[in-house]
């Protein structure tokens, strides 16, 4: 079983609200990972990280933004949510020279 | 990374075995074979890999066939839990990029 943890889990919020999604793993793992999925569509990479004070955007273009100030952490935030920000968001972690990803179990968010 | 191609959907009759074939004809010799799986509203879950040699966990086994062309999942006993989607996804283990491309998987339904 995975240790990677999301919270929140559900999140309805309105139009121009900051918001950050949390996630943190206790593997030790470097790699972690953000990925935006609709409902029944694809994964897409929005943003990852190798390790401590690294970010890259990912695939998908994103207004959000991540930060990793410790090993364990790597929240999302978007600073001001709107409506077409709707999605599932899930974060994943992994080992420095392995490809096998660990997720988290999500996080629904709903713009209003 | 090499194509993978995986029938849509096949059902499954609880307590029997379940049989995911993928077919990955373009492999090179250095990518890996491996699953995960999506129950419904909830984060990917790895499964198992492999690279030639026939793999088994505690969750199911991996067989590959001699040529690499193609491999198939199987769930020795399926529960009504195990109905999720099932990706089959092929790439070197220790790869530069990051992103893992979920295609259309196989949807699995266990049925009592």
């Amino acid at each position: 079983e995975a240790d990677i943890y999301q919270t929140p889990r559900y999140l309805v919020i309105g139009t121009g609200k900051k918001i950050t999604l949390e996630c943190s793993q206790t593997m030790g793992h470097d790699k972690m990972y953000w990925y935006q999925q609709d409902p029944g569509m694809e994964l897409h990479l929005i943003h990852y990280s190798y390790g401590v004070n690294s970010t890259e955007k990912g695939d998908l273009s994103s207004e959000s933004t991540v930060s990793r100030i410790r090993t364990e952490h790597f929240p999302l935030t978007l600073e001001s949510a709107r409506p077409s920000h709707t999605s599932q968001y899930l974060c994943a972690s992994s080992e420095w020279q392995r490809n096998t990803q660990y997720f988290g179990p999500g996080t629904r968010l709903t713009v209003l | 990374d090499a194509k993978t191609t995986q029938p849509p959907s096949m059902d499954c009759a609880e307590g029997r075995a379940a049989n995911l074939p993928c077919n990955h004809s373009t492999i090179s010799g250095n990518e890996y074979v491996y699953w995960y799986r999506q129950i419904h509203s909830q984060g990917p879950q790895y499964i198992i890999h492999g690279l030639k040699n026939n793999e088994t966990n505690e969750m199911a086994s991996l067989i590959i066939t001699e040529d690499r062309k193609s491999s198939t999942l199987i769930l020795p006993h399926a529960t009504l839990r195990d109905t999720a989607v099932y990706y089959c996804i092929v790439r070197v283990e220790m790869a530069a990029g990051n992103k893992l491309t979920f295609g259309g998987g196989t949807r699995v339904l266990v049925k009592p």
